[in-house]
């Protein structure tokens, strides 16, 4: 059973420049979580998706950073103009819809904006 | 909202000896799930050992077992026979019962094993 797949694994962008994440979780699980983590805050939700519908966006920083889950197999984070304080580690990951269910994640994808 | 808190940012034990990392929570719910998750320098999430707030019977996992306290909202990691592989970033967190899904991490605690 392949687990949850993001790419890439690394991304280093220019300030100004559009970068996109993109998520596979694994099949069969209908939640799916993007997190964001740094040495000052550590690991903080950004935004959560229950059956590809947004549940809670409160985590997104700005209007620069938006998700969408067009399918169950599928996600994408993008950041529309990235900033150098967006600089992070990037974390998806999927659970199945029970609350004793944990979260499996991806490998992250580090993220550097210079 | 919920807290969980990790007051250790690092500790360190002696290969094949005992260590125990803590953690508190804050919250007003008496249904939710506890999760120990370790992140080796590799940086991917493991699930280490969850909890269920209704069992009153602390989970074990192999070498790995907690220390539910529900009255006192504590949740420590035990990790027995410590090896050089358990060397990582340990987070502890909290994931309600009902309504929001999420998970809330604490800070997390760097564990060093010394050989």
């Amino acid at each position: 059973d392949a687990g949850v797949i993001q790419s890439p694994r690394h991304e280093v962008t220019e300030m100004g420049q559009e970068v996109t994440l993109r998520c596979k979780p694994i099949s069969g699980h209908n939640s799916l979580f993007w997190y964001r983590q740094t040495m000052m805050r550590g690991l903080e939700l950004l935004i959560y998706f229950n059956n590809n519908v947004p549940i809670d966006d409160s985590g997104m920083p700005e209007d620069r950073f938006s998700a969408k889950m067009p399918n169950a197999s599928f996600s994408t984070l993008k950041i529309q103009p990235s900033e150098p304080r967006d600089s992070a580690v990037y974390f998806c990951a999927s659970s199945r819809g029970q609350r004793r269910s944990p979260l499996h994640f991806g490998n992250g994808t580090r993220l550097t904006v210079t | 909202a919920q807290t969980v808190t990790q007051s250790q940012p690092e500790m360190s034990v002696q290969e094949a000896e005992t260590v125990t990392l803590s953690c508190t929570y804050d919250t007003s719910e008496s249904d939710y799930y506890l999760f120990w998750y370790k992140q080796p320098p590799s940086r991917q999430m493991i699930l280490v050992i969850r909890q269920e707030a209704y069992k009153q019977q602390n989970a074990t996992e192999n070498r790995f077992s907690v220390n539910f306290q529900k009255a006192a909202k504590s949740f420590s990691l035990k990790i027995s026979d410590s090896q050089l592989g358990d060397a990582a970033m340990y987070f502890c967190a909290y994931r309600r019962g009902e309504g929001a899904q999420k998970l809330v991490f604490g800070q997390g605690t760097r564990l060093t094993i010394n050989p």
